[in-house]
């Protein structure tokens, strides 16, 4: 099976710009959650999705959002973006609605400058 | 607030002896505990799982313990490989109260010394 997808693998905007990144999970997977790594604050949770219902949210501010597609594809946007939100985006999917395995893509670098 | 915590930055053995990575947690709803394996620039790796109700659980070389009394895990790796130098996270997840969500310790950076 493919693992899970991530595009870009890659992105530099500048503040105040808005993005877009794109998580494709393992087949047969329903369930797609969103991290953020950074250097200062390690890997926090952004949020989760299964079956196109956003079931969990971390503690970002509105600016970051996210929605799932019938086909599970995931996407996570941000807006209005900040030097701060510079970080690897991690997404992860998992074939159980809940406690089931994670499994990472290989993650979105964003550079914001 | 830092639920899960991994107190060493940093681990180094030699190669064929064992290394022992740790992790505490102190939210007791946490019942499903993960541990990965993270080089730069990739997204984790599982490497093994452990559900609360068990104590221990083996996959090959990788050993977790988990002690619920005192709310600590524990990783074994024998023999060490130096394949196996990279930063590694134990995570947890609480089913009723937050589902998927994991929680992520900071990282231990383990050094596998030919």
């Amino acid at each position: 099976k493919a693992g899970v997808t991530q595009t870009p693998r890659y992105l530099i905007k500048t503040r105040g710009q808005q993005v877009t990144l794109s998580c494709s999970p393992i087949s047969g997977h329903r369930s797609v959650s969103w991290y953020q790594q950074t250097p200062g604050q390690g890997l926090q949770f952004l949020f989760e999705y299964f079956s196109e219902t956003q079931r969990n949210k971390g503690n970002f501010p509105g600016r970051f959002s996210g929605r799932q597609f019938s086909n599970s594809r995931s996407e996570m946007n941000v807006s209005t973006l900040e030097l701060g939100d510079s970080a690897l985006y991690l997404c992860a999917s998992s074939y159980q609605e809940s406690h089931g395995t994670q499994y990472f893509g290989p993650g979105t670098r964003l550079t914001v400058l | 607030d830092q639920q899960v915590k991994q107190n060493s930055p940093s681990l180094s053995v030699q190669e064929g002896r064992i290394s022992i990575l740790n992790c505490d947690y102190t939210n007791s709803m946490f019942d499903y505990f993960l541990w990965y394996k993270k080089y730069p620039a990739e997204g984790p790796t599982f490497l093994i799982s452990i559900s609360s109700i068990k104590d221990k659980n083996e996959d090959g070389r990788f050993t977790v313990f988990l002690n619920k009394s005192a709310k600590h895990l524990s990783l074994h790796i024998v023999p060490s490989q130096p394949g196996d130098s990279a930063v590694y996270f134990c995570a947890a997840s609480a089913r009723e109260t937050s589902g998927s969500r994991l929680t992520f310790g900071e990282g231990t950076q383990l050094t596998v010394n030919p």
